[in-house]
């Protein structure tokens, strides 16, 4: 099956720095997501993202699909930033595949 | 707008018990799916369903069954629970748009489910 790889596997960062997470995959997919995991485990979308860039606020997301890789970018990070970041990706007719997460910590 | 939502939200069980996990889906979705969650891990995909039926399954046990009432939502029944059964087990849902889902999948809170 499909294997998605995320990196780096923890981050600790400043508040009000910036920071990039990274998701690849191994074969061709029909679309992509990315989620923030808060501590409670609720999994909140970010975004929907197939292919092409996308900005919401301070995250913004670019999957290039011929690549076989997504970028995750947070901008001025915030203490209630940190958590898990998850990438998912659908191959067939609906079977998903996660990742292992990025695991994010804003100190303040 | 009632989004996905589970119940119960926490079960403890021994091992050998039989357990059934409720999902209901955001309004106006049809596609359920439920995942496996392990400490530590990314959400482990169980199987789907559409139209009552299941369409999708992952690497999971025939201990782990299914169903899809007509009001579109879930069921996840685990029989002969194991230890390593313990889990947060997830529910998302989705709208069915053409072939297969292709639309935002949002997910539910979760149950976490304990075996002793």
């Amino acid at each position: 099956g499909i294997q998605v790889e995320q990196s780096p596997p923890d981050l600790i960062l400043q508040e009000g720095a910036n920071s990039t997470l990274r998701c690849n995959f191994s074969d061709s997919v029909n679309n992509l997501q990315w989620f923030h995991q808060n501590p409670w485990g609720q999994l909140i979308n970010l975004f929907y993202i197939p292919s092409g860039t996308k900005q919401n606020g301070r995250l913004s997301a670019t999957t290039v699909a011929t690549e076989r890789y997504s970028l995750l970018y947070i901008s001025s990070s915030q203490t209630t930033d940190s958590g898990v970041y998850f990438c998912a990706v659908y191959a067939n007719a609906g079977k998903s595949t996660f990742g292992d997460g990025t695991t994010l910590t804003v100190k303040p | 707008d009632a989004g996905v939502t589970q119940s119960p939200t926490h079960l403890i069980k021994t091992r050998g018990q039989q357990v059934t996990l409720r999902c209901s889906p955001k309004s106006g979705h049809d596609t359920v799916s439920w995942y496996q969650q392990a400490l530590g891990q990314g959400p482990q995909f169980i199987f789907q369903y559409y139209e009552e039926e299941e369409r999708q399954r992952g690497n999971f046990p025939d201990r782990f069954s299914g169903h899809q009432f007509p009001n579109y939502s879930s069921e996840l029944n685990v029989n002969a629970l194991l230890l390593g059964d313990s889990a947060l087990y997830l529910c998302a849902s989705t709208r069915e748009s053409g072939r297969w889902p292709t639309d935002t999948q949002y997910f539910g809170p979760g149950t976490r489910l304990t075996v002793l």
